[in-house]
This record gives C-alpha cells, sequence and structure tokens, in this order.
C-alpha cells in the first residue's frame, strides 16, 4: 500500500513564525504536491514538484515556499506564518500522471 | 469559469436508494477521471478512477465517462449511511502533471 506521511495532524503557531510542514512518501513517486483545503472554497494546489529539487508554483502559491532536496520528502513552509494560513493542509503522491494518493492532513491554527 | 463542476449538494437519498453524483469539465483534452470520497475531518481516499467512455464498474460503486459530453458521473447502488461524505471529481487535463478538483458534493444517506 501507498504511504503518504504528514509529519504533524495539528499545529498550532503565532502569526510571524517559520513553519515547516514534512510529507514523506514510501513509493518511490515521481511527482507530489501540497494543497490547502477551506470550507468552501475546496482544494486548491500550491505547490508541486515533478522530480528532486524541481518545484511548480500551483494556485496559490503566494506566502509559501517549498523544498525537495530527497525523491521522498516534499517540505512546505510557511515563511512567515498569517493567520489566514490556517488551514488543512493535504500532501499527495503520484506516479507518472496518475493516481494521486493523500496524507492525513495537517490542521494548522495560526494565532 | 471554474474547469470541473460539481454540484455542492447537499444530496441527500435514502439508505437502499441510488446516489448519483455528477461533473462536468472544460478541457476536451482530458484523459484521466477519478472519483475521491472524503470524510469529515480526513483526508480524500480515492474510490473509482476512470480512462475510457463508458462504464466501470467496482462493487456497489459505477463510474460513468461521456468525452464527447464532458461529463463523468459516480453512481452508489444500495447506498449506506457510511456512504455519507463529500465526494470530489479530480480531472487529469492534457499534458498537465496535476489534478483539477471540483468543490466536492456532499451526500448523505439517510437510515
Amino acid at each position: 500500500d501507498v504511504k503518504v506521511t504528514q509529519s504533524s495532524r495539528y499545529l498550532v503557531k503565532r502569526t510571524g513564525e517559520k513553519v515547516f510542514l514534512e510529507c514523506v512518501q514510501d513509493m518511490d513517486h515521481e511527482n507530489m504536491f501540497w494543497y490547502r483545503q477551506d470550507p468552501g472554497l475546496g482544494l486548491r494546489l500550491i505547490y508541486f514538484s515533478y522530480d528532486v529539487k524541481m518545484k511548480e508554483k500551483g494556485d496559490i502559491p503566494e506566502g509559501y515556499s517549498v523544498s525537495r532536496e530527497k525523491k521522498e520528502r516534499f517540505s512546505l513552509i510557511l515563511e512567515s506564518a498569517s493567520t489566514n494560513q490556517t488551514s488543512m493542509y493535504l500532501c499527495a503522491s503520484s506516479l507518472n500522471r496518475n493516481i494521486q494518493y493523500f496524507g492525513a492532513g495537517t490542521r494548522l491554527s495560526v494565532l | 469559469q471554474k474547469e470541473v463542476e460539481q454540484n455542492s449538494g447537499p444530496l441527500s437519498v435514502p439508505e437502499g436508494a441510488i446516489a448519483s453524483l455528477n461533473c462536468t469539465y472544460s478541457d476536451r483534452g482530458s484523459q484521466s477521471f477519478f472519483w475521491y470520497r472524503q470524510y469529515s475531518g480526513k483526508s480524500p481516499e480515492l474510490i473509482m478512477s476512470i480512462y475510457s467512455n463508458g462504464d466501470k464498474e467496482d462493487g456497489r460503486f459505477t463510474a460513468q465517462l461521456n468525452k464527447a459530453s464532458q461529463y463523468v458521473s459516480l453512481l452508489i447502488r444500495d447506498s449506506q449511511p457510511s456512504d455519507s461524505a463529500t465526494y470530489l471529481c479530480a480531472v487529469l487535463s492534457g499534458s498537465a502533471r496535476q489534478l483539477t478538483f471540483g468543490s466536492g458534493t456532499q451526500l448523505t444517506v439517510l437510515p
């Protein structure tokens, strides 16, 4: 079974803090994705990566950056957290251009 | 204009009935289509994928694809209260690596 692991289920941070969300997949998938999900707005793509050290902006990259130093790990970074970044963050991975498998999600609250 | 459209619902059906969920998409070059189920507070999980016109059945679930009319649907037969969830339609367009998600349809199966 594909396993996508997100490092934290719940996080509480203060405005202005630097926040790291980590995601690890164990299936040697080339593609990895970061989404945020908010009520009424659905799933929105923040960034994705199709290879090590490669990244592409999604629909809402502002305020975020990513890092992919190893194939299995994709990190989402909030350089200076703001209250409007309070959300559910979902990581996903896929092989080729196929099915995406999701992690359990990280619910981030920025106070 | 949203690229993948779903009725947001909520859709309510009695236990044992057929639930019909619909999704339309705008990109005629779309090649792969997916249905995800998401329980409240959980991450999306894949329940069906379909790549060619026609029907694809898996247990109580049937996915239907009509590329000429640019719609994909999901039928759930003998609906159970445990099917109550939000169902997300996702489309892989052209040469894209990332999925485009609809906003989801909330389904409630009444005992």
